[in-house]
């Protein structure tokens, strides 16, 4: 069956672009996570929706980092003013219900030159 | 200090080894307890829930001390398939999950 995907696989930002990266859940996911994971380390939550609603946002860096999803399905996170530092790998998780098993999409590895 | 500290490793064990993991987390609101793993450049997949009881799942055992705020992983026997990077997680019921940093570990034959 049809996991969570994610795209693109990979992208490469020059400082200062703005870029923006796709989340498809498992069809019928109530819940859709974002976390960053950097080089070496776990992932860090970034934001929650809960069908379009998004719920906690508290794990967002800065306001150049804005998340949607309109009509609670497709998720988009977006990257404004891309800095060196927000290099990473950006994970979309869903999950049926809230609290529920979270299943993990491949990521989008974003490179900021 | 981090939140969730596990021991990065890595762990070179033989297989048929017997290797465990642990780790510690500050927040004493966490309600759920997971053992993660990720191969390399792959997504994180769920291992198993942890109960204060203690859980096994072939040769997998995960225990959860919530007095000391501590998980522990055991693998019994080894595969070569095991070589992946584990990682702790807990929650708070606020629905993120919040990740160690991973420990390492390599079976070799």
């Amino acid at each position: 069956g049809a996991g969570v995907s994610q795209s693109p696989r990979y992208k490469v930002a020059k400082r200062g672009q703005d870029v923006a990266l796709r989340c498809d859940p498992i069809s019928g996911h109530v819940s859709l996570f974002w976390y960053q994971q950097a080089l070496g380390q776990g992932p860090e939550f970034l934001t929650y929706f809960q069908n379009e609603a998004q719920l906690d946002k508290s794990g967002l860096p800065s306001d150049r980092f804005f998340a949607e999803r309109p009509e609670g399905s497709v998720s988009t996170l977006k990257i404004q003013r891309t800095q060196q530092e927000d290099s990473a790998v950006y994970l979309c998780a869903s999950s049926l219900v809230g609290d529920g098993e979270q299943f993990f999409g491949p990521g989008t590895r974003l490179t900021v030159l | 200090r981090k939140e969730v500290e596990q021991d990065p490793g890595p762990f070179n064990v033989p297989e048929g080894a017997t290797v465990a993991f642990n780790c510690t987390y500050s927040n004493s609101a966490s309600q759920s307890f997971f053992w993660y793993r990720q191969d390399c450049r792959k997504e994180p997949k769920l291992l198993m829930s942890v109960y204060s009881s203690g859980n096994e799942d072939g040769r997998f055992t995960a225990q959860l001390n919530r007095a000391s705020q501590y998980i522990s992983l055991l693998i019994r026997d080894s595969k070569l398939s095991d070589s992946a990077t584990y990682l702790c997680v807990v929650s708070t019921g606020r629905r993120a999950l919040t990740f160690g940093s991973g420990t390492r570990l390599q079976v070799q034959p």
